[in-house]
Order: C-alpha cells, then structure tokens, then sequence
C-alpha cells in the first residue's frame, strides 16, 4: 500500500522561501492527484493545493501567488514550495494521495507532517 | 472562518452516541460533492475515517457511520470509546473554490 515520507526545513524566517518534499512509497504517481495541506499550531487543516499524474496543478486561491507544486516521477517525489514567508505560514504541513476518483476526492494516506515555524 | 462549519466541541459519556455535524452551502455540499471525514489524535497526521459520505475504509470499526442531507452532513459515532476521544474534520469540494475545504474542526471528548 502507498505510503507517503515527507522533510524539509523547519525553521525559516520572514520573507524566506519554505520548501518541502514527498516521496511515495509502495505506488506511483499514476492516476492520482498529488496534495499539500497544512494547520497552523492549534487550529484547523487547509488546502494547500494539488498536482495530478499528468503534471496539471491547482491552488487555494488564498495562497495561489506564492505557491509551486511540482513533481520529480523519475524519484517517485512531489514538492511544495510557499515564498514570502510570515508567521501566519508557521503550520505543521503535510502531503496526501487524492485518489483520481473526481474533484471530491478524499485525502489517504498522509505523510507524518513537518512542522514549519516562521520567525525572525 | 471555515467554509464547512462544524461545532467546536462535543461530548459523551462512554458507550453513548455522539453526533458531529458539518454544514456547508450551495457551493460545495449543496451541489451534491461528497463529504468526507478524518480523526486526528493529538500529535498525528489526520487519518481517513469516512469517504464517499458514508463508506468505511478496512479497518475503520463499524461504530462510525456518515450521512449527507441537502446542504449538511453528519458523522455518528455509537459506542463511544476512550480512544474516540480526537478532533474530528469534514472536507468536501467547493465549486467557487476550486478546490478543496474543510471544516473547522470538531473536538470530541469523551466523559
């Protein structure tokens, strides 16, 4: 079964360029869809935004200007990358498998998180 | 503020049943997208507890039951356990969005 492996680096400061990598193990990236989500400290989970197995993308709208996901298939890899860092970006981030079912697909698995503090 | 809106916290003692609402609009529930739901235990990932409004994943026990009406959706948990205890998330689809959303969150406690 697919399970997902992720690091980065976790303490940035403010204006820096925030940048996290996922490998999938146990799967491929064929016919599913690629995701990041994140929570800041105590509250609630966001979406981040999504790469499918062809390389399509798409974004929260909210974070749309300042994010990148792409993917490496020869490396099994997908990566975020979030710019102009503040401390609203401080999250635990993580990556998920959306299974190519339709638009309302559901997250499963999800990677173990990493914690991303953004502080001067 | 959410786009899907649960209550902050629910309650119950041991062997009752709870249930978690999740309340959206005509731009994500209301058009039919299916809801989902996770449990996250202090310190973890979110783990898939209910796909698809109401299908359990293998290994999900049977107390966990979700259903979706007009523009909200439920998760019913019977037979509450201590383990139970955990903050519990929708996520469905907005069209305005294009994207993915979740509730606020919901923490169960479990007397």
């Amino acid at each position: 079964q697919v399970q997902l492996q992720q690091w980065g680096a976790g303490l940035l400061k403010p204006s820096e360029t925030l940048s996290l990598t996922c490998a999938v193990y146990g799967g491929s990236f064929s016919g599913d869809y690629w995701n990041w989500i994140r929570q800041p400290p105590g509250k609630g989970l966001e979406w981040i935004g999504e790469i499918s197995h062809s390389g399509n993308t798409n974004y929260n709208p909210s974070l749309k200007s300042r994010v990148t996901i792409s993917m490496d298939t020869s490396k099994n890899h997908f990566s975020l990358k979030l710019s102009s860092l503040t401390s609203a970006d401080t999250a635990v981030y993580y990556c998920a498998r959306g299974p190519d079912v339709n638009v309302d697909t559901w997250f499963d698995p999800w990677g173990q998180g990493t914690l991303v503090t953004v502080s001067s | 503020q959410s786009v899907l809106t649960q209550p902050p916290s629910v309650s119950g003692a041991p062997g009752q049943r709870v249930t978690i609402s999740c309340t959206g609009s005509s731009s994500n529930i209301g058009t039919g997208y299916d809801v989902h739901w996770y449990q996250q235990l202090p310190e973890t990932a979110p783990k898939l507890l209910i796909y698809g409004n109401s299908n359990r994943p293998s290994g999900v026990p049977d107390r966990f039951s979700g259903s979706k009406s007009g523009t909200s959706a439920s998760l019913a948990i019977t037979g509450l356990q201590a383990e139970d205890e955990a903050d519990y998330y929708c996520q469905s689809y907005d069209r305005s969005l294009s994207g993915s959303v979740f509730g606020g969150g919901t923490k169960l406690t479990v007397l």
